[in-house]
């Protein structure tokens, strides 16, 4: 079964880039029919989408967020990766990666699996 | 965007008990919407989706249902291990967004 898992660093500076990547296992990043998601979880919060990318490049980003973020994957090592610039102590949250799957027969996307998060906390 | 509105924001409930929690969306979404469950420090789990579809795995108590904007999931004869938060989540249109969640606790 396909499995995500986030990675990168737990600390980041205000002004600096959050830089993070998540891993598919069992399965194909090339695979049609998912957009590769990140999700964000501030401390004792709800969820916020940030944004997907598909295997071919094509993005789609949270407009509130769009000037600050880029989601990019690398097809060669089964990842994508996730750049939010100018973070400020707002950002602190857990990120999640996720697959949205598109069930073929009610058209509708759902976040599935999901990665097991990474708190990321930005702070001088 | 489209917001999401659940309620109660959180209830307190016993082994057994069965168990409603509402998602109203702000305009209307069809029946793209899916219910998620977290517990404690952990990643999020599908449930349900496409308003009322149980994710393969899921256990049959967990039922969900829609009426015009409003959302139903319903937990028949809550476990010890549902004690969680649930989101709804609405994919109708992007940016996708979800509820605030609603915090099932044990009374």
């Amino acid at each position: 079964q396909v499995q995500l898992q986030e990675s990168g660093p737990g600390l980041v500076k205000p002004s600096q880039t959050l830089s993070l990547t998540c891993t598919v296992s069992g399965g194909s990043i090339n695979s049609g029919g998912y957009y590769w998601s990140w999700i964000r979880q501030h401390p004792g919060k709800g969820l916020e989408w940030i944004g997907y990318i598909y295997y071919s490049g094509d993005t789609y980003y949270k407009p509130s967020l769009k000037s600050r973020v880029t989601i990019s994957v690398d097809t060669s090592k089964n990842q994508f990766s996730l750049k939010l610039t100018s973070v400020t102590a707002a950002d602190t949250a857990v990120y999640y990666c996720a697959r949205a799957r598109l069930r073929s027969h009610s058209m509708i996307y759902s976040f599935d699996p999901w990665g097991q998060g990474t708190l990321v906390t930005v702070s001088s | 965007d489209i917001q999401m509105t659940q309620s109660p924001s959180s209830l307190s409930a016993s082994v057994g008990d069965r168990v409603t929690i509402t998602c109203r969306a702000s305009q209307s979404i069809s029946s793209y919407l899916n219910w998620y469950q977290q517990r404690a420090g952990k990643a999020p789990k599908l449930l349900i989706y496409a308003a009322s579809s149980l994710q393969s795995g899921v256990p049959s108590r967990f039922s969900g249902t829609r009426s015009g904007t409003d959302f139903i999931l319903t937990i028949n004869s809550l476990q010890p291990e549902d004690f969680a938060t649930y989101y709804c989540q609405q994919s109708y249109s992007t940016p996708w967004t979800f509820g605030q969640g609603t915090k099932v606790e044990i009374k």
